[in-house]
């Protein structure tokens, strides 16, 4: 079946300007996951849902990042006046919980790569 | 926050060779989950741990879910070209709803 899938691929956007992020999840999983990867480095957790329930948004690093998860389906993260740190891989996962409610096993996507001039 | 310490950061080994690598923390974990990423892409599923103790295989990967439910590893048997990338773990924390990643090990294969 079809996997997490991510758009665009790859983002080049200039200093300030806002920009978002797609992901479509795996049809049926609940939960959702935004993650950040800098070069080289682990993954970042930024923020979550899991079906109707109010977001957990403790790892958004800044004012600057929200997102939003229509329909229980698909989500976007948007990233406004954008700074050149947030160059990254931003990635998506999606995972169907089990019956106690916790998401354990995360798929992820291919991510996008955004880079900041 | 809860930490995974994930050892080593990087290896480097000759084809054909084992290799092992492993996570631990000072909290207790449900699961333990095993993954690798290659380069463009995201992180793939390998291997999924639910009890302490279990030990799992997936071809030439073997992964444990440790006795103290504070540890895991994951090794790979007869090294081939194709598992260069960067290896991580992850793990869900009792009472916790979401996955705590490790900072990964990068393998590279000299062949």
């Amino acid at each position: 079946g079809a996997g997490v899938s991510q758009s665009p691929s790859n983002k080049v956007t200039e200093k300030g300007k806002d920009v978002e992020l797609r992901c479509d999840p795996i049809s049926g999983h609940t939960a959702l996951y935004w993650y950040r990867q800098s070069l080289g480095q682990g993954l970042e957790f930024l923020i979550y849902f899991q079906g109707n329930s109010a977001p957990d948004k403790s790892g958004l690093p800044s004012d600057r990042f929200s997102a939003e998860r229509t329909g229980g389906s698909v989500s976007t993260l948007t990233i406004q006046r954008t700074q050149q740190e947030d160059s990254a891989v931003y990635l998506c996962a999606s995972s169907y919980p089990r019956a106690s409610g916790s998401s354990y096993e995360q798929y992820f996507g291919p991510g996008t790569r955004l880079t900041v001039t | 926050g809860q930490q995974l310490n994930q050892s080593p950061q990087s290896m480097f080994i000759q084809e054909g060779e084992d290799v092992s690598m492993n996570c631990t923390s000072s909290s207790i974990f449900n699961t333990w989950l095993w993954y690798k990423q290659e380069p463009g892409e995201g992180p793939v599923l390998l291997i999924a741990l639910y009890k302490a103790g279990e030990l799992t295989s997936n071809g030439r990967l073997t992964a444990q879910f440790g006795i103290t439910r504070k540890d895991s590893f994951l090794n790979i048997s007869a090294s081939i070209p194709s598992d260069v990338g960067i290896y991580f773990c992850a793990g869900l924390v009792q009472g916790a709803q979401k996955l705590v990643f490790g900072q990964g090990t990068r393998l590279t294969i000299n062949p």
